[in-house]
């Protein structure tokens, strides 16, 4: 049964380009959450799929949008790519938000 | 901020004693949950405790919940060196949806 799955694992972007994070939720799972982790701090809730619809955002700008697919897959798309975009993305899958989420090994933004 | 904050930032003990992290939240909470996360890779869902429990086990593992004092404690036993590893509480405030990270704990386990 396969976890959830993240990519690309690593990617280095330069300041003002756009990037495309994708996600395969856990077998089972109808729900996508991103989060944004910096270096030394806790995860930040960017948002939250469900039935392909944005169900729920953080306090993030609308250069952070994203997308889920009928299969539940999901992308996370940034526009303007800005030094401090620079961090560990996280998705996060889940049963509808029941119980414990389950979390992907993480995408590593590089903003030069 | 509804952001959970974990006490303390680093702990480093030996193997074979027990460890002891605490967080602190602000608002009303409908679960609390611990995750687990090595060197900056994915979190590992440790344990969920419900608003209205007070105390979970799961393995080596306890959790205690103190909704009046708006706090949690997870306590490892019995550590190992597998343990080192940044511990985070996360709340969920009765959405459902939306999870609240700490800072975290930076175990360390020295064997």
């Amino acid at each position: 049964d396969a976890g959830v799955t993240q990519s690309p694992t690593h990617l280095i972007k330069t300041r003002g380009q756009q990037v495309t994070l994708r996600c395969s939720p856990k077998s089972g799972h109808d729900t996508v959450s991103w989060y944004q982790q910096a270096l030394g701090q806790g995860p930040q809730f960017i948002f939250q799929y469900y039935e392909e619809e944005e169900r729920q955002r953080g306090n993030f700008p609308d250069r952070f949008s994203g997308h889920q697919f009928p299969n539940y897959s999901s992308e996370l798309n940034v526009n303007a790519l800005l030094l401090g975009d620079s961090a560990l993305y996280l998705c996060a899958s889940s049963l509808n938000g029941l119980y414990g989420y389950t979390f992907g090994s993480g995408t590593r933004l590089t903003v030069v | 901020s509804q952001q959970g904050e974990e006490d303390p930032q680093a702990l480093s003990i030996q193997e074979g004693e027990n460890a002891t992290m605490n967080c602190s939240y602000k608002t009303s909470i409908n679960n609390l949950q611990w995750y687990r996360q090595n060197s900056g890779r994915g979190l590992v869902h440790l344990i969920l405790i419900r608003s209205n429990e007070r105390e979970k086990h799961s393995g080596r593992l306890r959790v205690t919940l103190d909704t009046s004092k708006k706090s949690s404690s997870l306590l490892i036993t019995a550590s190992r060196a597998a343990d080192t590893a940044s511990y985070f509480c996360a709340t969920d405030p009765n959405t459902g949806n939306q999870f609240y990270f700490g800072t975290g704990t930076s175990l360390t386990v020295i064997p």
